[in-house]
């Protein structure tokens, strides 16, 4: 079964100081991994899409990368702004266009 | 680009009274739209796909005659809550899909919070 898993659920910050989100995922061919950014009582802010092993993206503080098995969202020095809660999802190379969503990071980052 | 809107941002009615929330693509076309639902400190649930011009797709659990979903054109899909009761009150979310060369993009609406009294 396709699933997608995110750790760890809430992660407190201090200002400037750099961490990771981890996204594992399970599915019967991956056609795009998918980070997202939400904001509390918004919608999902598109950040990156990431099609195959080794790829990387960056904007800003944020970097994306891809293995075979999970995909992590670095983010470095981070400031107050970034606290949001970051959502991962796989679309399955199995006909569908759905998107399978794990159940995010809350990030805060304190000043 | 790939800006997505919804209407109302917010809404509160009645039970029993129904409801419409409307999704636009505003810089693109979208064949297929996505209607989810999100209750608070939740991931998303996707609801239903739609697709331009046939009848929507609906996820196991949902009800298709409760919530009515038309996608009347390349850039509209709008959502009716019939028959709305407290427990329909939630955060509901569309999005709209850019496809790409071997992926598709989802775009998401800013939400609608639906509160039924």
């Amino acid at each position: 079964e396709d699933q997608v898993t995110q750790s760890p659920e809430a992660l407190r910050l201090q200002e400037g100081e750099s961490s990771s989100l981890n996204c594992s995922y399970t599915v019967s061919g991956l056609r795009g991994l998918f980070w997202y950014r939400q904001d509390p009582g918004k919608g999902p802010e598109f950040l990156f899409t990431l099609y195959s092993a080794g790829e990387e993206k960056e904007k800003e503080r944020l970097k994306a990368t891809l293995t075979k098995k999970e995909s992590f969202l670095h983010i470095t020095a981070p400031k107050p702004e970034d606290s949001a809660t970051y959502l991962c999802a796989v679309q399955a190379a199995s006909g569908t266009y759905k998107y399978i969503f794990g159940t995010g990071t809350r990030l805060k980052v304190l000043a | 680009g790939a800006v997505v809107s919804q209407h109302p941002s917010w809404v509160i009615c009645k039970s029993g009274t129904s409801v419409k929330i409307e999704c636009r693509s505003l810089d693109f076309q979208a064949t297929t739209m996505f209607w989810y639902r999100q209750f608070p400190k939740q991931s998303l649930m996707l609801m239903a796909t739609s697709n331009e011009g046939s009848k929507a797709t609906y996820e196991q659990g949902v009800e298709k005659d409760k919530f009515l979903i038309n996608h009347a054109s390349l850039t509209l899909s709008t959502l009716t809550v019939t028959s709305a009761h407290p427990e329909d009150s939630s955060f509901y979310i569309c999005s709209a899909t850019v496809r790409g060369r071997s992926t598709d993009t989802q775009y998401f609406g800013p939400g609608t919070r639906l509160t039924v009294l």
